[in-house]
């Protein structure tokens, strides 16, 4: 089975500065993988798919990036709604999700 | 706008039953495939079970393989998950999500509200 680990566990940072979430699968996904954001009380909010396709109506400041075993899910200039949860997720087999990073404000 | 909006979560006695149903709204229900994902509390979230968009397959989580079965009525835009022979650890908020794509397992592009379902004694 393909585990997911996303790292850091918690990022800390102040609003306008950039975020970099990693994600890394035990064996390669190829593109297959997705972000995922998730605010307090709230359903996930699908983010980017196939690694670096950006979803229906989500700002140009989230990317993703990678390949293979590594993927990269950036913003490029934290805005206040950004602080939430993000999962990746991998279909290369049954949908399969990351323990999440929680990004929080510094 | 799409719209999913689940019920008939609740607390029920290890052992027991539930069913949940998932009304779906603002989309062609019918030609797109649905899941079930869910988060226990203060965890991470796990896929559950898909249906494909004509019911013709059905996949489920090894965690819940034997005990649950998803099922749809495309006549009502209504996805289903029967949940049997509970146990403590299906505690969780179980929320119905649409994949992507119609015809496979992709990525999940809307997520209902979720409820909740408790299993305790």
């Amino acid at each position: 089975e393909i585990v997911l680990t996303q790292s850091p566990a918690t990022l800390s940072l102040s609003p306008g500065e950039r975020a970099t979430l990693s994600c890394r699968a035990s064996q390669s996904v190829s593109s297959y993988l997705a972000w995922y954001q998730q605010k307090p009380g709230q359903a996930p909010r699908l983010l980017i798919y196939d690694a670096s396709n950006r979803a229906t109506g989500i700002p140009a400041r989230f990317s993703g990036s990678g390949s293979g075993t590594d993927f990269t899910l950036t913003i490029s200039s934290l805005e206040p709604e950004d602080f939430a949860v993000y999962y990746c997720q991998q279909r290369s087999n049954w949908p399969l999700f990351g323990q999440g990073t929680r990004l929080e404000i510094k | 706008q799409v719209q999913l909006v689940e019920s008939g979560g609740g607390v029920v006695q290890p052992g027991g039953s539930l069913r949940l149903s998932c009304a779906a709204s603002g989309f062609t229900f019918s030609s797109y495939g649905m899941h079930w994902v869910r988060q226990a509390p203060g965890k991470g979230l796990e896929w559950v079970a898909f249906i494909r968009y004509d019911g013709s397959n059905k996949y489920y989580a090894d965690s819940v393989k034997g005990r649950f079965t998803i099922s749809r009525d495309n006549s009502k835009n209504t996805l289903y998950l029967q949940m049997n022979s509970l146990r403590a650890e299906d505690t969780a908020v179980y929320y119905c999500a649409k994949d992507l794509h119609w015809n496979t397992v992709t990525y999940f592009d809307y997520w209902g509200q979720g409820t909740l379902v408790t299993v305790s004694s």
